[in-house]
């Protein structure tokens, strides 16, 4: 079945600094990827739409500075956060269609535990 | 836009009961209707989905009912095991795009054995 590979699981960074998470499909081309915040025992929240080779769409309330986004590639998207703070630890999640129907499965990355010290 | 409700936020049965966790949403544009299962930690995974041009769909112990009059579609789950014990969310295409999907708060499903 279609894989979303997430990476790094866990990361621990001071506050100031910059993390990247990476966002893979493995054995299908994803034109768009989607990424969510989740606090704990929280639901999950979009907060961008990533489409290949073009500018992410953010939602209302989501810096799109401090959370950078690129979709280099139909198999890769990675989500900076920028200059991160406390606040910032969550629990960051990306998922993919490996659809062509706007309505196919998205499939989940395992999710990226970012924790800012 | 689209706001989708989900009750109960926790439930717990006896293991062999049934569960039946609830979802209403706002925007009747919304045609598609997932289901996800997480565990603690982990990725959300898709358990049954269902489009809105069908008003059930069942896959061995699970099955999803969907009233478009209503706006509320139902999850449920039979014969209950304790590995069923999870999150469960259900989520709401909004403006009929399937990747703008609006997640219910989820609801902690817990099976005593």
């Amino acid at each position: 079945g279609a894989v979303v590979s997430q990476h790094p699981s866990r990361v621990i960074c001071k506050s100031g600094t910059s993390v990247k998470i990476e966002c893979r499909s493995l054995d299908f081309q994803a034109t768009t990827m989607f990424w969510y915040r989740q606090f704990p025992k929280q639901s999950l929240m979009l907060m961008a739409t990533s489409n290949e080779g073009s500018k992410a769409t953010y939602e209302q309330g989501v810096e799109k500075d401090k959370f950078l986004i690129n979709h280099a590639s139909l198999t890769l998207s990675t989500l900076t956060v920028t200059s991160a703070h406390p606040e910032d630890s969550s629990f960051y999640i990306c998922s993919a269609s490996s659809g062509q129907a706007y309505n196919s499965p998205l499939h989940f990355g395992n999710g990226t535990r970012l924790t800012v010290t | 836009g689209e706001n989708v409700e989900q009750h109960p936020s926790t439930l717990s049965v006896q293991e062999g009961d049934s569960a039946v966790i609830k979802c209403t949403y706002s925007d009747s544009a919304s045609n598609y209707f997932p289901w996800y299962k997480q565990e603690l930690g982990k990725r959300p995974q898709l358990i049954i989905d269902i489009r809105s041009n069908v008003g059930e769909k069942k896959d061995q112990r699970i099955a999803v009912t969907l009233n478009k009059t209503a706006k509320h579609f139902s999850l449920h789950i039979t014969e209950t095991q304790p590995e069923d014990s999870a999150v469960y969310f259900c989520a709401a295409s909004g403006g009929g795009s399937q990747g703008n999907l609006i997640f219910g708060k989820g609801t902690k499903l817990s099976v005593k054995p």
